[in-house]
Protein backbone atom coordinates (compact mmCIF):
# COMPACT_ATOMS: atom_id res chain seq x y z
CA UNK A 1 0.00 0.00 0.00
CA UNK A 2 1.44 3.56 -0.95
CA UNK A 3 2.13 5.49 2.29
CA UNK A 4 4.03 8.92 2.98
CA UNK A 5 5.24 9.56 6.58
CA UNK A 6 5.51 12.87 8.13
CA UNK A 7 8.12 13.66 11.15
CA UNK A 8 8.25 15.15 13.68
CA UNK A 9 4.62 15.95 13.81
CA UNK A 10 5.14 19.01 15.90
CA UNK A 11 8.43 20.89 15.79
CA UNK A 12 9.56 24.20 17.83
CA UNK A 13 12.59 26.09 16.88
CA UNK A 14 14.02 29.29 18.36
CA UNK A 15 14.73 31.74 15.49
CA UNK A 16 17.93 30.96 13.76
CA UNK A 17 17.57 27.56 15.28
CA UNK A 18 18.27 25.12 11.55
CA UNK A 19 16.48 21.87 11.56
CA UNK A 20 15.48 19.61 9.33
CA UNK A 21 11.71 17.88 8.28
CA UNK A 22 11.02 14.27 7.39
CA UNK A 23 9.01 12.82 4.62
CA UNK A 24 9.32 9.48 4.16
CA UNK A 25 7.46 7.26 1.13
CA UNK A 26 6.89 3.92 0.01
CA UNK A 27 5.03 3.97 -3.57
CA UNK A 28 4.43 2.03 -6.84
CA UNK A 29 6.92 4.59 -9.05
CA UNK A 30 7.35 8.00 -8.08
CA UNK A 31 6.13 10.34 -10.79
CA UNK A 32 7.17 13.54 -8.16
CA UNK A 33 7.53 14.74 -4.71
CA UNK A 34 5.64 18.26 -3.44
CA UNK A 35 6.44 20.54 -0.55
CA UNK A 36 4.04 22.71 0.57
CA UNK A 37 3.85 25.24 2.87
CA UNK A 38 -0.38 25.72 4.51
CA UNK A 39 -0.90 28.25 6.75
CA UNK A 40 -4.02 28.42 8.83
CA UNK A 41 -7.16 29.10 7.29
CA UNK A 42 -5.49 29.09 4.22
CA UNK A 43 -4.54 26.17 0.81
CA UNK A 44 -1.37 24.82 0.95
CA UNK A 45 0.89 27.14 -1.18
CA UNK A 46 3.99 25.06 -3.21
CA UNK A 47 7.32 25.37 -2.40
CA UNK A 48 9.55 22.56 -4.02
CA UNK A 49 8.85 19.65 -6.68
CA UNK A 50 11.59 16.95 -7.19
CA UNK A 51 11.21 13.80 -9.17
CA UNK A 52 14.71 12.06 -8.75
CA UNK A 53 17.00 10.77 -5.96
CA UNK A 54 19.47 13.13 -6.02
CA UNK A 55 18.33 15.91 -6.94
CA UNK A 56 17.88 19.30 -4.73
CA UNK A 57 15.89 22.65 -4.56
CA UNK A 58 16.38 25.37 -2.43
CA UNK A 59 14.52 28.83 -2.36
CA UNK A 60 15.77 31.28 0.73
CA UNK A 61 16.13 29.79 3.77
CA UNK A 62 14.73 26.27 2.20
CA UNK A 63 16.67 23.22 0.60
CA UNK A 64 14.78 19.96 -0.24
CA UNK A 65 16.34 17.22 -1.06
CA UNK A 66 15.36 13.41 -2.42
CA UNK A 67 16.54 9.75 -1.94
CA UNK A 68 14.80 6.67 -3.04
CA UNK A 69 13.15 6.50 0.18
CA UNK A 70 12.83 10.18 1.99
CA UNK A 71 13.30 13.70 1.65
CA UNK A 72 14.15 16.46 3.68
CA UNK A 73 13.07 20.25 4.53
CA UNK A 74 15.84 21.94 5.51
CA UNK A 75 15.47 24.72 7.07
CA UNK A 76 18.45 27.13 7.86
CA UNK A 77 18.38 30.16 10.52
CA UNK A 78 14.41 30.39 10.37
CA UNK A 79 12.36 33.32 11.30
CA UNK A 80 9.16 33.81 12.97
CA UNK A 81 7.49 33.82 9.73
CA UNK A 82 8.28 30.44 8.76
CA UNK A 83 6.02 29.07 11.11
CA UNK A 84 3.19 26.86 9.38
CA UNK A 85 2.26 23.70 8.89
CA UNK A 86 4.71 21.65 6.16
CA UNK A 87 3.19 19.31 3.92
CA UNK A 88 4.96 16.75 1.60
CA UNK A 89 2.41 14.56 -1.20
CA UNK A 90 3.52 12.07 -3.26
CA UNK A 91 2.41 11.41 -6.98
CA UNK A 92 2.63 8.02 -7.68
CA UNK A 93 3.07 5.40 -10.13
CA UNK A 94 0.00 3.30 -10.23
CA UNK A 95 -2.05 6.13 -11.51
CA UNK A 96 -1.16 9.17 -13.20
CA UNK A 97 -3.43 11.59 -10.93
CA UNK A 98 -3.63 9.98 -7.71
CA UNK A 99 -1.57 11.99 -4.90
CA UNK A 100 -1.09 11.00 -1.04
CA UNK A 101 -0.29 13.86 1.49
CA UNK A 102 1.30 12.90 4.66
CA UNK A 103 -0.35 14.69 7.51
CA UNK A 104 1.94 17.47 7.94
CA UNK A 105 4.45 18.78 9.99
CA UNK A 106 3.83 21.99 12.42
CA UNK A 107 6.68 23.80 13.01
CA UNK A 108 6.53 26.99 14.98
CA UNK A 109 9.77 29.68 15.03
CA UNK A 110 9.99 31.76 18.53
CA UNK A 111 11.86 35.23 18.79
CA UNK B 1 -4.52 36.68 -11.43
CA UNK B 2 -3.99 33.49 -11.46
CA UNK B 3 -6.72 31.66 -9.22
CA UNK B 4 -8.23 28.82 -7.88
CA UNK B 5 -12.01 29.71 -6.79
CA UNK B 6 -14.13 28.06 -4.35
CA UNK B 7 -17.74 28.59 -3.72
CA UNK B 8 -19.38 28.75 -1.00
CA UNK B 9 -16.56 29.12 1.65
CA UNK B 10 -18.45 28.33 4.50
CA UNK B 11 -21.68 26.44 4.46
CA UNK B 12 -23.45 24.82 7.32
CA UNK B 13 -26.61 22.56 5.77
CA UNK B 14 -28.55 19.59 6.96
CA UNK B 15 -28.66 15.58 6.27
CA UNK B 16 -29.93 14.61 2.71
CA UNK B 17 -30.07 17.69 1.78
CA UNK B 18 -28.11 18.05 -1.47
CA UNK B 19 -25.20 20.28 -2.22
CA UNK B 20 -22.77 21.09 -5.06
CA UNK B 21 -19.40 22.97 -3.97
CA UNK B 22 -17.87 24.84 -7.03
CA UNK B 23 -14.56 24.93 -8.25
CA UNK B 24 -13.21 27.27 -11.09
CA UNK B 25 -9.80 28.49 -12.09
CA UNK B 26 -8.50 30.41 -14.69
CA UNK B 27 -5.13 28.98 -15.43
CA UNK B 28 -6.07 26.98 -18.59
CA UNK B 29 -4.76 24.14 -16.74
CA UNK B 30 -5.41 20.09 -17.52
CA UNK B 31 -5.47 18.77 -14.37
CA UNK B 32 -8.27 19.53 -11.43
CA UNK B 33 -8.43 17.67 -8.08
CA UNK B 34 -10.61 17.72 -5.00
CA UNK B 35 -9.32 17.06 -1.18
CA UNK B 36 -10.41 16.81 1.68
CA UNK B 37 -8.40 17.69 4.96
CA UNK B 38 -9.34 16.71 8.89
CA UNK B 39 -7.42 16.75 11.99
CA UNK B 40 -5.21 13.44 12.17
CA UNK B 41 -5.94 12.41 9.02
CA UNK B 42 -4.08 15.15 6.59
CA UNK B 43 -5.38 15.92 2.86
CA UNK B 44 -7.12 12.89 1.27
CA UNK B 45 -7.55 12.98 -2.32
CA UNK B 46 -11.79 12.34 -3.16
CA UNK B 47 -11.53 12.91 -6.98
CA UNK B 48 -9.28 14.19 -9.85
CA UNK B 49 -9.57 14.58 -13.66
CA UNK B 50 -6.77 14.73 -16.06
CA UNK B 51 -9.07 16.58 -18.40
CA UNK B 52 -12.54 17.25 -19.59
CA UNK B 53 -14.87 14.38 -19.57
CA UNK B 54 -12.13 12.40 -17.53
CA UNK B 55 -12.56 12.05 -14.07
CA UNK B 56 -11.46 8.70 -11.75
CA UNK B 57 -11.32 8.09 -7.96
CA UNK B 58 -9.19 9.25 -5.42
CA UNK B 59 -8.78 7.71 -1.78
CA UNK B 60 -12.28 8.68 -0.25
CA UNK B 61 -14.64 8.86 -3.02
CA UNK B 62 -17.38 7.79 -1.20
CA UNK B 63 -20.69 9.52 -0.88
CA UNK B 64 -18.66 12.09 -3.47
CA UNK B 65 -19.40 13.24 -7.36
CA UNK B 66 -18.07 15.33 -9.92
CA UNK B 67 -18.34 16.43 -13.38
CA UNK B 68 -15.94 17.85 -15.08
CA UNK B 69 -17.46 19.25 -18.42
CA UNK B 70 -15.45 22.57 -18.67
CA UNK B 71 -12.19 23.00 -18.34
CA UNK B 72 -12.27 25.48 -15.86
CA UNK B 73 -14.87 24.09 -13.75
CA UNK B 74 -14.82 20.55 -11.51
CA UNK B 75 -18.09 21.21 -9.51
CA UNK B 76 -18.15 18.68 -6.38
CA UNK B 77 -21.47 17.33 -5.50
CA UNK B 78 -22.95 15.45 -2.33
CA UNK B 79 -25.98 14.21 -3.33
CA UNK B 80 -27.05 13.25 0.32
CA UNK B 81 -25.06 14.52 3.01
CA UNK B 82 -24.21 12.68 5.90
CA UNK B 83 -22.44 13.75 9.05
CA UNK B 84 -19.45 12.75 8.31
CA UNK B 85 -18.79 14.72 5.44
CA UNK B 86 -17.96 17.48 7.75
CA UNK B 87 -14.84 18.93 6.62
CA UNK B 88 -12.35 21.40 5.08
CA UNK B 89 -12.76 20.69 1.17
CA UNK B 90 -9.67 22.19 -1.35
CA UNK B 91 -9.69 22.29 -4.94
CA UNK B 92 -6.76 22.26 -6.81
CA UNK B 93 -5.54 22.66 -10.17
CA UNK B 94 -2.33 21.77 -12.17
CA UNK B 95 -0.88 21.72 -15.79
CA UNK B 96 -0.09 18.07 -16.82
CA UNK B 97 2.76 17.84 -18.92
CA UNK B 98 5.32 14.55 -20.53
CA UNK B 99 3.59 12.00 -18.04
CA UNK B 100 4.55 14.25 -14.97
CA UNK B 101 2.73 15.57 -12.50
CA UNK B 102 2.86 19.37 -11.55
CA UNK B 103 2.66 21.52 -8.70
CA UNK B 104 -1.03 22.40 -8.22
CA UNK B 105 -2.55 25.24 -6.90
CA UNK B 106 -5.06 25.35 -4.32
CA UNK B 107 -7.98 26.97 -3.60
CA UNK B 108 -8.99 28.94 0.06
CA UNK B 109 -11.00 26.22 0.96
CA UNK B 110 -14.83 25.23 1.93
CA UNK B 111 -15.77 24.60 5.19
CA UNK B 112 -18.75 22.47 5.64
CA UNK B 113 -20.56 21.30 8.69
CA UNK B 114 -23.73 18.78 8.10
CA UNK B 115 -25.98 18.47 10.78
Amino acid sequence: EDQVTQSPEALRLQEGESSSLNCSYTVSGLRGLFWYRQDPGKGPEFLFTLYSAGEEKEKERLKATLTKKESFLHITAPKPEDSATYLCAVATGGSQGNLIFGKGTKLSVKP
Amino acid sequence: EAQVTQNPRYLITVTGKKLTVTCSQNMNHEYMSWYRQDPGLGLRQIYYSMNVEVTDKGDVPEGYKVSRKEKRNFPLILESPSPNQTSLYFCASSVFQGGRNQPQHFGDGTRLSIL
